[in-house]
């Protein structure tokens, strides 16, 4: 069974631009979640998507958004980039309505870096 | 508001040793709790989890340990391997929320020495 996918691996933007990141979860999962990770602040949860619809979202301002669809696959986005939001972008999947609570399923991340 | 925090970010042990990987947590919500590994580009990967109801949970050599009064979890390796070595990241999860929506603890790297 392949894992979660995510593309690309590794970009480097400027200031003021935006980016979309791309999650292929594993076959069967409906639920996907963003998570960012940098330096001395482990991972922080940005938002799950669940049968196409935002189900949670994290304290990340609205620059960050998100979207799912129908085959599950997700994408989200970040507009105006800071230099702050250079980090690992991590997607996960899970089933969503059954399996072990809590249990992620993650990708090698998406490195963004910001100049 | 680190609401999860690990407060050793590293950990060195001798291969065959116990380690011991602490984590504190404030929100008096959370009810689950989880422990990934992480190894150098990879994603992080499920290792135990354990809930509120229980005060230990035991999968082979892992071990989590939850003492609610405290709001402490840890994690025990017996023994260690030199392949354990990764960063290690605690989480902690609501469950009238999602299973989805972890708070991670700042991580801690444990190094096992041969």
């Amino acid at each position: 069974k392949a894992g979660v996918t995510q593309t690309p691996r590794y970009l480097i933007k400027t200031r003021g631009q935006q980016v979309t990141l791309s999650c292929s979860p594993i076959s069967g999962h409906r639920s996907v979640s963003w998570y960012q990770q940098t330096p001395g602040q482990g991972l922080q949860f940005l938002f799950e998507y669940f049968s196409e619809t935002q189900r949670n979202k994290g304290n990340f301002p609205g620059r960050f958004s998100g979207r799912q669809f129908s085959n599950s696959r997700s994408e989200m986005n970040v507009s105006t980039l800071e230099l702050g939001d250079s980090a690992l972008y991590l997607c996960a999947s899970s089933p969503g309505t059954s399996g072990r609570w809590g249990e992620l399923f993650f990708g090698e991340g998406s490195r963004l870096t910001v100049l | 508001d680190q609401q999860v925090k690990q407060n050793s970010p590293s950990l060195s042990v001798q291969e065959g040793r116990i380690s011991i990987l602490n984590c504190d947590y404030t929100n008096s919500m959370f009810d689950y709790f989880l422990w990934y590994k992480k190894y150098p580009a990879e994603g992080p990967t499920f290792l135990i989890s354990i809930s509120s109801i229980k005060d230990k949970n035991e999968d082979g050599r892992f071990t989590v340990f939850l003492n609610k009064s405290a709001k402490h979890l840890s994690l025990h390796i017996v023994p260690s391997q030199p392949g354990d070595s990764a960063v290690y990241f605690c989480a902690a999860s609501a469950r009238e929320t999602s299973g989805s929506r972890l708070t991670f603890g700042e991580g801690t790297q444990l190094t096992v020495n041969p």
